[in-house]
């Protein structure tokens, strides 16, 4: 069965360095989202990102987070400069449609210390 | 009021028991609401997937959605000790602009003790 993928599976960085983390989505889907969830808290919507351009971001992702779909198989989120608060479990996910199922990713766990 | 409503818990039940998992939701717009199921430190799993107001049965769960109330449930029959986890419900709203972000509750934990 497909499935999203991401990479790394954990990253400790330092605050004020830049990280990068990747996600591959399901072959044949169009609409991609990144989702984080402080530990113990909600899961929060991000961004979503379709025809490769954002199609809507939330209140977290300013001007330190980009996302980027560099090729036909790989979907990024950077953070510029990495804050404490930062720290989460990042969640790629995709879908055919607007309104499909969105599969989720096994989350990469960012720790800025 | 926040937009989704979860009783984080913990629900502690025997294996066997009948689960009741709820949320409440205060957006009129939501048209689609998920179940998602989520093990700890991993990924959320779609459950179940339904749309507007009804019920949908898969196996031993049954998702309801009751527009008029903006209540919506989750009902596991015969729980196994592999059903403990923490349940999310999501919802999206519908219409031009909407992107298909969903709204996540807080997750309640269920614990199936054999």
């Amino acid at each position: 069965e497909p499935e999203v993928t991401q990479t790394p599976s954990h990253q400790v960085t330092q605050m004020g360095q830049e990280v990068i983390l990747r996600c591959v989505p399901i072959s044949n889907h169009l609409y991609f989202y990144w989702y984080r969830q402080i530990l113990g808290q909600k899961v929060e919507f991000l961004v979503s990102f379709y025809n490769n351009e954002i199609s809507e971001k939330s209140e977290i992702f300013d001007d330190q987070f980009s996302v980027e779909r560099p090729d036909g198989s790989n979907f990024t989120l950077k953070i510029r400069s990495t804050k404490l608060e930062d720290s989460a479990m990042y969640f790629c996910a995709s879908s055919v449609g607007q309104r499909e199922t969105q599969y989720f990713g096994p989350g990469t766990r960012l720790l800025v210390l | 009021q926040k937009e989704v409503e979860q009783d984080p818990g913990p629900l502690s039940v025997p294996e066997g028991a009948i689960v009741s998992l709820n949320c409440t939701y205060s957006n009129s717009a939501f048209q689609y609401f998920m179940w998602y199921r989520q093990y700890s430190r991993k990924g959320p799993e779609l459950l179940m997937y339904t749309y507007s107001s009804g019920n949908k049965e898969d196996g031993r769960f049954t998702a309801q959605v009751d527009k008029s109330s903006k209540y919506i449930s989750l009902f596991i029959r015969d729980s196994q000790p592999s059903d403990s986890a923490t349940y999310l419900c999501a919802m999206s709203a519908r219409g031009a602009g909407n992107t298909g972000k969903l709204i996540f509750g807080q997750g309640t934990t269920l614990q199936v003790k054999p």
